[in-house]
């Protein structure tokens, strides 16, 4: 099946620092791949649409100046928390559309825990 | 835009016994509903899912019922197991768009 790459895994940052996310789909092309934030035990929280070659799509309340996004080729995502404080904190997941049978599957990538500290 | 609710947020059984987990959903032109299993600290997994053209779809234990006149749908797990223990995730998207809106979750505890 389609796989779907993050990393780092884990990341570790002070209070004021910038971090980035790279999201990769391994064995397809994305024009257009998602952005999720997840608490604890909570559900998966739609941050930003990004697209290739154009300005990604932001959902409401997102803010577009702190979690920059970058798509520039068909196989690569890369989220860019900026200026990281703690309450940026989470687990951050991608996910890649392949259309199939009559629809598109998600693939979502493992998964970036961030800590700011 | 869509809306999707899901419910229980926390569903115990012993294992052996069944499980189902109910989703509704709000706009009458979605009709592609994945479900996902995501265990602690791992991606979702995508485990069945159902077009609207169909109102019953099965995987050995592991089953999905739609019905679209009440825009709800739900998974039913058979002789579950302690390896079933995960949060299962709901979602609708219309055909078309491959923008999922997820529900929030179902925490499955199967106690040996």
């Amino acid at each position: 099946g389609a796989v779907v790459s993050q990393h780092p895994s884990r990341v570790i940052c002070k209070s004021g620092t910038s971090v980035k996310i790279e999201c990769r789909s391994l064995d397809f092309q994305a024009t257009t791949m998602f952005w999720y934030r997840q608490f604890p035990k909570k559900s998966l929280m739609l941050m930003a649409t990004s697209n290739e070659g154009s300005k990604a799509t932001y959902e409401q309340g997102v803010e577009k100046d702190k979690f920059l996004i970058n798509h520039a080729s068909l196989t690569l995502s890369t989220l860019t928390v900026t200026s990281a404080h703690p309450e940026d904190s989470s687990f951050y997941i991608c996910s890649a559309p392949l259309q199939g049978g009559g629809g598109y599957e998600q693939y979502f990538g493992p998964g970036t825990r961030l800590t700011v500290t | 835009g869509e809306n999707v609710e899901q419910h229980p947020s926390t569903l115990s059984v012993q294992e052996g016994d069944s499980a189902v987990i109910k989703c509704t959903y709000s706009d009458s032109a979605s009709n592609y509903f994945p479900w996902y299993k995501q265990e602690l600290g791992k991606r979702p997994q995508l485990i069945i899912d159902i077009r609207s053209n169909v109102g019953e779809k099965k995987d050995q234990r592991i089953a999905v019922t739609l019905n679209k006149t009440a825009k709800h749908f739900s998974l039913h797990i058979t002789e579950t197991q302690p390896e079933d223990s995960a949060v299962y995730f709901c979602a609708a998207s219309r055909g078309g768009s491959y923008i999922p809106t997820f529900g929030r979750g179902t925490s499955l505890i199967v106690h040996p």
